[in-house]
């Protein structure tokens, strides 16, 4: 299995700035993916993040709210720009081996925007 | 398009058996997976099951699985009070995954 890191684990944050959460996987990974999970709900798919190219987002997201990097096969970043009270959730990280191989999930940065 | 449901939530005694059941439309899943979250906690990968079984334990869970009617099924023996927290069913092999809106379990002593 894969251990993923996520930093950092919690955040407070005033509207209309912006956080950058790193991702960081312990071995290469083919495909990684960023998620949120909003109060008391499921996990929705915000993109997919891409080595060396941009990533393709889920529909309802775009890359100007959420710009993800993807500097190789073991790191990512999402950043979740001007931000307000609604963008509160729990941004995951998750990354697989490959199509039809488990997915590993990091602990998860819990965002709270006051 | 691809949907997951499950029931929100489900409440047994300490020691009995839980079921937690979900139902899928993409029959063309290989995997389909089970994740647990704890309160304050990330996603844990319970569990899975290959598409041509029907039946696969780990002790004390066991997933069931009826391809004709898409319907998945985990069954926690001897419940414990640490079982208690959120159970998400989940398929997707092209690469996302899809999950349900994930099942409550609460355990009573």
């Amino acid at each position: 299995s894969a251990v993923i890191s996520q930093k950092p684990s919690r955040d407070i944050c005033q509207r209309g700035t912006s956080l950058t959460i790193q991702c960081q996987v312990d071995s290469q990974v083919t495909m990684m993916f960023w998620y949120r999970q909003q109060p008391g709900q499921s996990l929705t798919l915000i993109a997919t993040a891409n080595q060396g190219s941009e990533a393709t987002y889920e529909s309802g997201f775009v890359i100007d709210k959420f710009p993800i990097s993807r500097p190789n096969l073991t790191f990512s970043t999402l950043t979740v720009s001007n931000m307000s009270p609604e963008d509160s959730s729990i941004y995951l990280c998750s990354g697989r081996w490959g199509r039809g191989t488990e997915a590993f999930f990091g602990q998860g940065t819990r965002l709270t925007v006051v | 398009g691809e949907d997951v449901e499950q029931s929100l939530f489900l409440s047994v005694r300490e020691g009995d058996s839980s079921v937690i059941n979900c139902t899928y439309t993409d029959s063309s899943s290989t995997y389909l997976y089970w994740y647990k979250q704890e309160p304050g906690a990330g996603l844990q990968l319970l569990t899975y099951i290959f598409s041509n079984m029907d039946m696969k334990q780990d002790q004390r869970l066991t997933v069931l699985l009826n391809k004709k009617d898409k319907h998945l099924s985990l069954r926690i023996a001897d419940t414990q009070t640490g079982d208690s927290a959120i159970y998400f069913c989940a398929e997707g092999d092209t690469g996302k995954l899809i999950f349900g809106q994930g099942t409550t379990l609460q355990v009573k002593p």
